[in-house]
């Protein structure tokens, strides 16, 4: 079965600090993987997803996030933070583009000055 | 860009009513759409994913008796809670897939809170 597991529940970072938000997988063959952020009372918003090709991906808002298999695991990062980016952040997994997504249990990002 | 809208994105009902969710695509044909559930501080854990013109299919220990899902039309899909009550409570969210796109279109949520 498929699961995800973000190992941080809840991270602190300064403005301008770097992040690094992380994400392992369990998936039998090359899984879909993507990171969405949530805002309080919000829905989800997509910020990057691996299907194949460099694992190496750029979303939106200046993240990024590297798939390593040998390591089963797909992390989040940014070079510099901004206080907006404070919000709730998803690691999701799934058989395909189109197929319902299984997701780890978020991590909480605040930033502070 | 592809847009699910989703209403109510809040709701405050009474133990032993019934509150309907809506998802509609926008501007595209979703023949499925997947619902999910968010309990305070968890993830989102899929409840079912409903096709068009035919029964849904529920997750394990998902009562289809209480939470009714229709999908009448390709751009609508509705999310029934019937006698809510208090453990009822949670953030519904819906998602549907686009076609080919290998994407997924995510509604914006309904808060639901039964007193």
């Amino acid at each position: 079965a498929q699961s995800v597991t973000q190992p941080d529940i809840h991270i602190t970072v300064s403005e301008g600090a770097s992040l690094e938000l992380r994400c392992n997988y369990s998936y039998g063959a090359t899984p879909y993987l993507f990171w969405y952020v949530q805002s309080p009372g919000q829905g989800l918003q997509l910020l990057l997803k691996y299907f194949s090709g460099d694992t190496l991906v750029q979303g939106i808002k200046g993240f990024e996030a590297e798939f390593k298999r040998s390591q089963s695991s797909f992390n989040l990062r940014k070079p510099s933070v901004h206080w907006s980016d404070a919000a709730e952040y998803f690691c999701a997994v799934g058989n395909s583009g189109n197929t319902p997504l299984v997701f780890g249990k978020g991590t909480r990002l605040s930033v502070i000055a | 860009g592809a847009v699910v809208s989703q209403h109510p994105s809040w709701v405050i009902c009474k133990s032993g009513t019934s509150v309907k969710i809506e998802c509609r695509s926008l501007d595209f044909q979703a023949t499925t759409m997947f619902w999910y559930r968010q309990f305070p501080k968890q993830s989102l854990m899929l409840m079912a994913t409903s096709n068009e013109g035919s029964k849904a299919t529920y997750e394990q220990g998902v009562e289809k008796d209480k939470f009714l899902i229709n999908h009448a039309s390709l751009t609508l899909s509705t999310l029934t809670v019937t006698s809510a009550h208090p453990e009822d409570s949670s953030f519904y969210i819906c998602s549907a897939p686009k076609g080919i796109s290998e994407k997924l279109f995510f509604g914006s949520g309904t808060q639901l809170s039964v007193l």
